[in-house]
Order: C-alpha cells, then sequence, then structure tokens
C-alpha cells in the first residue's frame, strides 16, 4: 500500500520559518518526480514546487521561489520542504504528492497545516 | 500563466442524475488537462488524465472530455459516494488547479 506522511507543519509568525517533511512507502520513492502542492483555507489547489528523481532539478511556482527550498534524501524515501520567510498568505494545508508521467498527482499524503499568523 | 476556470462553483443534484463540470483555459492546453475528486478532510484523488483517460479503480460512470480550451467532467448517474469537490489541473505548462466545483446531493 502507498503511503505519503507529512509532517512538519504548525503555528508561525510571519518571517519565521518552517521544515515540512514527507515519508513515503510502499513506492520506490527515487524513481519519481515529486511535488508539493498547498490549499489555503476554502480555496483552490496550487502547485509548489517539484523536484526530480534525482533532485538535479526543481522548480518552483513564483510565490514562492527564493523563500522555499524543495529537497529529497532517497536513502530515507523523503521529500522536505523548507520555508523561509514566510507569510500570511503561505497558510495552508501542505500536502506531498508522487508524480506520474511527469506531471500527473496519483498519490497524495493527508497534508500538514501551516499557519502564518501573529 | 494559465489560468484555468470551473463552472458551476457549486451544484446540487440528485442520486442518479448526470452531472457535468465544464473546466476552461485561458489558452489551448490540447489535452493535457486531469481531474480530481477531493472529499471533506481528505486529499485529492485522481480520476481521469489526459483529458478522457479514466485512472485505474475510479467507476465507469466517470469521464472526461474536451481539448484545447474547454474541457467537461462527466458523472453519468450521480451516487451519494460521488459528494465532493472536483478540481481540474492543466499541465500544459506548469501546472495550475482550476478553483473547484462543490458537488451536493439533493
Amino acid at each position: 500500500e502507498v503511503q505519503l506522511v507529512e509532517s512538519g507543519g504548525g503555528l508561525v509568525q510571519p518571517g519565521g520559518s518552517l521544515k515540512l517533511s514527507c515519508v513515503a512507502s510502499g513506492i520506490t520513492f527515487s524513481s519519481y518526480w515529486m511535488r508539493w502542492v498547498r490549499q489555503a483555507p476554502g480555496k483552490g489547489l496550487e502547485w509548489v514546487a517539484n523536484i526530480k528523481q534525482d533532485g538535479s532539478e526543481k522548480h518552483y511556482v513564483d510565490s514562492v521561489r527564493g523563500r522555499f527550498t524543495i529537497s529529497r534524501d532517497n536513502a530515507k524515501n523523503s521529500l522536505y520542504l523548507q520555508m523561509n520567510s514566510l507569510r500570511v498568505d503561505d497558510t495552508a494545508l501542505y500536502y506531498c504528492a508522487r508524480v506520474l508521467r511527469g506531471h500527473i498527482l496519483d498519490y497524495w499524503g493527508q497534508g500538514t497545516l501551516v499557519t502564518v499568523s501573529s | 500563466d494559465i489560468q484555468m476556470t470551473q463552472s458551476p462553483s457549486t451544484l446540487s443534484a440528485s442520486v442518479g442524475d448526470r452531472v457535468t463540470i465544464t473546466c476552461r483555459a485561458s489558452q489551448s492546453i490540447d489535452r493535457w488537462l486531469a481531474w480530481y475528486q477531493q472529499k471533506p478532510g481528505k486529499a485529492p484523488k485522481l480520476l481521469i488524465y489526459d483529458a478522457s483517460s479514466l485512472q485505474s479503480g475510479v467507476p465507469s460512470r466517470f469521464s472526461g472530455s474536451g481539448s484545447g480550451t474547454e474541457f467537461t467532467l462527466t458523472i453519468s448517474s450521480l451516487q451519494s459516494d460521488d459528494s465532493a469537490t472536483y478540481h481540474c489541473q492543466q499541465y500544459k505548462s506548469y501546472w495550475t488547479f482550476g478553483q473547484g466545483t462543490k458537488v451536493e446531493i439533493k
């Protein structure tokens, strides 16, 4: 059974930092691109960042580029999102997801909530 | 950036009804479109990719169609378990989602 389990969310003040983690099981983690997607309260989905199988290629949505860093450790079947200079509008449920055929998200975690507030 | 617009935002239908949700792209995305179902408090689930290909395990009452800028997701006979929010996602240029369509059962 495929499982993606996120952790690391919480309440942080504007300007603060958080590091999210996602541990995968039941898949050959190192064979797939991985993605972070977020959903602000009552809003739609927004892709945040992608990372290639070996970590050599990364993409970011404009609103987080320069503040967030996606990374992975294939030996630990783990995906990470380092979030710095957090803003109120970064408040969202953050999901990690497996990328199929380069674009489609076929497995998702249950999400970890990030709240940015003073 | 390619913008995705779904309509309606909410719809209410009865069990057994045929339901159609529309997703429009701000420019042509060929057939590079996926649909996801999201139930309250749950992660999204992939239903359809490449506009009309049904993901393994998804009931055949779900179907997708369209190309270019206009796409539809159809539920041929609505079931109570289909109460959810449905999201479209383009992957022609990067990846953007529609705002979602909430389907309620009357």
